[in-house]
C-alpha cells in the first residue's frame, strides 16, 4: 500500500534554530497538507498546498513557517526561528485529485522538540 | 461552542462490550464526516467515513445527524486491539481543511 514518508522521525533543535521537516507524498497525490499535534491536544491544521501553490493556511501558520515542494517528490516545512511551543508531532498528509478528503493518507509524524 | 467536541472520556470498557462515541460540530456547512482512530503517538488513521445514512463496517456503526450537527461510533463486542484514541473529525465547508475533536480515549480491558 502506498506510503507518506517522513524524516527525521524526531528531531530535537535548539529554540531559535531553523528546522526543516520533509515529507515525501503518495506519487500522483495532488494536494498535501501539514498538521501538528502539540502532546495530549487536538491535531491542528497548518496549511494545504496544491499546483504549487498554498491553498490554505491557519493562524498557526504565520511567516516563520514556509512550505515547498522543491522538486518533483519532496514537500517541505521549515519553521525559520523555532520557539518552545512549536514542539509538536508534524504529521504530512496527502490527498489525490477526486478523492475528497477521504483520501488523505496521513504519514507517521515528525516528533520535534524545541529546547 | 467547540467546533468539534468529543466527550471527555476515558472509557474503560471489558472485552466483548458495546460502546458508545458521540461528536457535535459547529460548522453547518461541513461536508464530510469521519471518525479516525489513533494510537499512542502515532499518526491517525482513517476509520471510516461517516454518511447520512448511516453505515456499518463489521463491529462498527456511525451514524450521522445533520440536523442535530451530532455524529457516533458505536462499537460492538470491543477486543483489546480497540484501544486506542477515537477522533472525531469534520471538513470545514466546502473545502479540504480537516478541523478535530480532542479525542476520547478507549481502553478495552481483558
Amino acid at each position: 500500500e502506498p506510503e507518506v514518508t517522513q524524516t527525521p522521525s524526531h528531531q530535537v533543535t535548539q529554540m531559535g534554530q531553523e528546522v526543516i521537516l520533509r515529507c515525501v507524498p503518495i506519487s500522483n497525490h495532488l494536494y498535501f497538507y501539514w498538521y501538528r499535534q502539540i502532546l495530549g491536544q487536538k491535531v491542528e491544521f497548518l496549511v494545504s498546498f496544491y499546483n504549487n501553490e498554498i491553498s490554505e493556511k491557519s493562524e498557526i501558520f504565520d511567516d516563520q513557517f514556509s512550505v515547498e515542494r522543491p522538486d518533483g517528490s519532496n514537500f517541505t516545512l521549515k519553521i525559520r526561528s523555532t520557539k518552545l511551543e512549536d514542539s509538536a508531532m508534524y504529521f504530512c498528509a496527502s490527498s489525490g485529485q477526486g478523492e475528497g478528503v477521504s483520501g488523505y493518507t496521513f504519514g507517521s509524524g515528525t516528533r520535534l522538540t524545541v529546547v | 461552542r467547540k467546533e468539534v467536541e468529543q466527550d471527555p472520556g476515558p472509557f474503560n470498557v471489558p472485552e466483548g462490550a458495546t460502546v458508545a462515541f458521540n461528536c457535535t460540530y459547529s460548522n453547518s456547512a461541513s461536508q464530510s464526516f469521519f471518525w479516525y482512530r489513533q494510537d499512542c503517538r502515532k499518526e491517525p488513521k482513517l476509520l471510516m467515513s461517516v454518511y447520512s445514512s448511516g453505515n456499518e463496517d463489521g463491529r462498527f456503526t456511525a451514524q450521522l445527524n445533520r440536523a442535530s450537527q451530532y455524529i457516533s461510533l458505536l462499537i460492538r463486542d470491543s477486543k483489546l486491539s480497540d484501544s486506542a484514541t477515537y477522533l472525531c473529525v469534520v471538513n470545514a465547508g466546502n473545502n479540504r481543511k480537516l478541523i478535530w475533536g480532542l479525542g476520547t480515549s478507549l481502553a478495552v480491558n481483558p
